[in-house]
């Protein structure tokens, strides 16, 4: 199976000011059609998860664009650029390459 | 809208089997495949499996010899199957529908949810 290591754990975070989460992954992700198999989802309290980001970089439908995906191989980065008291909850990278895996979930929440 | 709606009982004895459905409200059924994913508390997000309309499926290794899924594309529903459930197997069970666009496979549309606790 194909790890996936996020960090940090936890992501407190004063609203306005920006936020990163890291997703290594133990095997590239990076497909010979040039494409990385890597989506970032957030799982808000009291609701069902639901994606931001596709492919590494591309924002789902809906997604604000304050939200940014970056990334190739085994190291990706989510980015907010600010922090909004609703964005808080676990964000989650997974792999789409191999048996779908997911990261352990970082929780970000407003100082 | 497409919505997912799911069901099953909450509540096990070690052993036992544990069943979950999904029904599938507004969109095409046929267009994609059905996945169902879990969250617990000592190991994450899983993905257990996943079926199309056809009925093939592709299960998760780590659950393969204790898991069914199946399809009802006449009520557009799939189901979980989980057998010989352990404390292990107590977990926020999803379904969910995986979108392809181009090469992208992702998850757009979650269920609601249910929790199921395993214990004697």
């Amino acid at each position: 199976d194909i790890v996936m290591t996020q960090s940090p754990l936890s992501l407190p975070v004063t609203p306005g000011e920006p936020a990163s989460i890291s997703c290594r992954s133990s095997q590239s992700l990076l497909h010979s059609n040039g494409y990385n198999y890597l989506n970032w989802y957030l799982h808000k309290p009291g609701q069902s998860p639901h994606v931001l980001i596709y492919l590494a970089s591309n924002r789902a439908s809906g997604v604000p664009d304050r939200f940014s995906g970056s990334g190739s191989g085994t190291n990706f980065t989510l980015k907010i650029s600010r922090v909004e008291a609703e964005d808080v909850g676990v964000y989650y990278c997974m792999q789409t390459l191999q048996t779908y895996t997911f990261g352990q979930g970082t929780k970000l929440d407003i100082k | 809208q497409v919505q997912l709606q799911q069901w099953g009982a909450g509540l096990l004895k070690p052993s036992e089997t544990l069943s979950l459905t999904c029904a599938v409200y507004g969109g095409s059924f046929s267009t994609y495949y059905w996945s169902w994913i879990r969250l617990s508390p000592g190991k994450g997000l899983e993905w257990i499996g996943e079926i199309n309309h056809s009925g093939t499926t592709k299960y998760n290794p780590s659950l393969k010899s204790r898991v069914t899924i199946s399809v009802d594309t006449s009520k557009n529903q799939f189901s979980l199957k989980l057998m010989s459930v352990t404390a292990a197997d107590t977990a926020v069970y999803y379904c969910a529908r995986e979108m392809a666009i181009g090469l992208a496979y992702f998850f757009d549309q979650w269920g609601q949810g249910t929790l199921v606790t395993v214990s004697s």
